[in-house]
């Protein structure tokens, strides 16, 4: 399958900081991207959809103004978590699909941060 | 929005097979994904369905009955390293997933 890198893999960082996350395709173009947020024993949660070259699509009850997401080119986006608290602490996962209609949709590794 | 509904836990013995069902009520529908997801890690594809029947691969297969909204996972042969949580995945026709709340499964010696 294809690989999505997703950078860092975790992090740690003080309440009130950005901390911003990378998830690339390395051998496709990603014209989709998608970020899901997950806490302890919940299932994944869809943040947001982003499409290369336009704005992100937020899902309801995620702030567009707090988590800033970015999808300049078909191999990244990233995600900025603005003024982190520590209810933001969870695990975020990125996921990409390719220009050639794939029906699956591959994952990166996820960032686990931690707001402190 | 999508409504998917799935175990909580199940625990199995090495060798033994499990079924791990998934039932769902949504707006749309264009397609069921499993994933096996261990503790800390992303999720990694193990099948897709859109049309109703059963998809075979390896030791897993998955059924599927679109006018039920209803498909399983079957785990035949179970190992050791079997034991993660199991992911039902709805994808509506914007390519969205939307995702159960995960099957832990355990399998015991």
């Amino acid at each position: 399958g294809a690989v999505v890198s997703q950078h860092p893999s975790w992090v740690i960082c003080k309440s009130g900081t950005s901390v911003k996350i990378e998830c690339r395709s390395l051998d496709f173009q990603a014209t989709t991207m998608f970020w899901y947020r997950q806490f302890p024993k919940q299932s994944l949660m869809l943040m947001a959809t982003s499409n290369e070259g336009s704005k992100a699509t937020y899902e309801q009850g995620v702030e567009k103004d707090k988590f800033l997401i970015n999808h300049a080119s078909l191999t990244l986006s990233t995600l900025t978590v603005t003024s982190a608290h520590p209810e933001d602490s969870s695990f975020y996962i990125c996921s990409a699909r390719g220009t050639g209609g794939e029906t699956e949709a591959f994952f990166g590794q996820g960032t686990r941060l931690t707001v402190v | 929005g999508q409504n998917i509904d799935q175990p909580t836990e199940m625990t199995a013995t090495e060798g033994a097979i499990v079924q791990i069902n998934c039932t769902y009520q949504t707006s749309g529908f264009n397609g069921l994904f499993w994933y096996q997801q261990h503790a800390g890690e992303a999720p990694t594809f193990l099948s897709y369905n859109v049309l109703d029947g059963l998809e075979e691969k390896g030791r897993f297969s998955s059924f599927l009955s679109r006018s039920k909204g209803y498909s399983y996972l079957l785990l035949k042969e179970l190992q050791m390293k079997d034991s993660a949580s199991y992911l039902c995945a709805v994808k509506d026709g914007d390519y969205k997933l939307s995702f159960g709340a995960g099957t832990t499964v355990t399998v015991r010696a």
